[in-house]
């Protein structure tokens, strides 16, 4: 079955930390992939997405993602996390043309630490 | 303001009890959706919606159901045959269902008392 996998499940990390958050997808064909953050009592909202093109993606607050096709992932990355940055992370994929669903990772709770 | 609006923020549910999620948005979206988010496991899709009066089961259909009446809403009820209903329901809409960016509401959080 296609899926999305993330690699860890809680993440400690201190201020000034660089992250990198792993997501792996099992799916031969094209793919849209997202990831979408969840900060504490607020809703999910997108992060970043990729549909095609550079597959170096950037997003909002200093994320980035990186898709790389011949191993199946996308991970996040930040250079240096904040506090501000404690929230939990999904990475989501649409598997398949034609799917209209997103299948989402299980998530990574990140906690940093000030 | 533009948005998805999910009503109510807190459910409390009895055993053999149907309830009703409620869930509006404005964007003028035609595609809508709902998952279910349990602590450790991420989202998992309930029930889609590509338009109106049209929608299909996800993963985890059994025990729900939803109508789409009017573009811009989409409630699910949780009927009696969901054994394990506690869980933070999401609903969510895209402009269309072909691979589109979602927007999700703020939740509400379901409890069987």
């Amino acid at each position: 079955a296609q899926s999305v996998s993330q690699h860890n499940h809680h993440v400690i990390l201190s201020e000034a930390a660089s992250l990198e958050l792993g997501c792996n997808y099992s799916y031969g064909g094209t793919v849209n992939l997202f990831w979408y953050v969840q900060y504490p009592g607020q809703h999910l909202q997108l992060l970043l997405k990729y549909f095609s093109g550079d597959p170096l993606v950037k997003g909002i607050k200093g994320f980035e993602a990186e898709f790389i096709k011949s191993k199946f992932s996308f991970n996040l990355r930040k250079p240096s996390v904040q506090w501000s940055d404690t929230a939990e992370y999904f990475c989501a994929a649409d598997l398949g043309a034609g799917s209209y669903q997103l299948t989402f990772g299980k998530g990574t709770k990140l906690s940093v630490i000030p | 303001d533009g948005g998805i609006t999910q009503s109510p923020k807190y459910l409390f549910r009895k055993e053999g009890q149907n309830v009703t999620l409620s869930c509006e948005q404005n964007l003028n979206h035609d595609a809508m959706y709902w998952y279910r988010q349990d602590p450790g496991q991420g989202l998992r899709l309930i029930y889609y919606s590509q338009i109106v009066n049209d929608f299909q089961k996800g993963d985890i259909a059994e025990g729900y159901s939803v109508s789409r009446e009017k573009k811009e809403s989409f409630p699910l009820t949780v009927t009696s045959a969901q054994k394990n209903p506690t869980a933070f329901y999401l609903c969510a809409s895209s402009i269309s269902a072909a691979r589109e960016t979602q927007y999700f509401g703020p939740g509400t959080r379901l409890l069987v008392l």
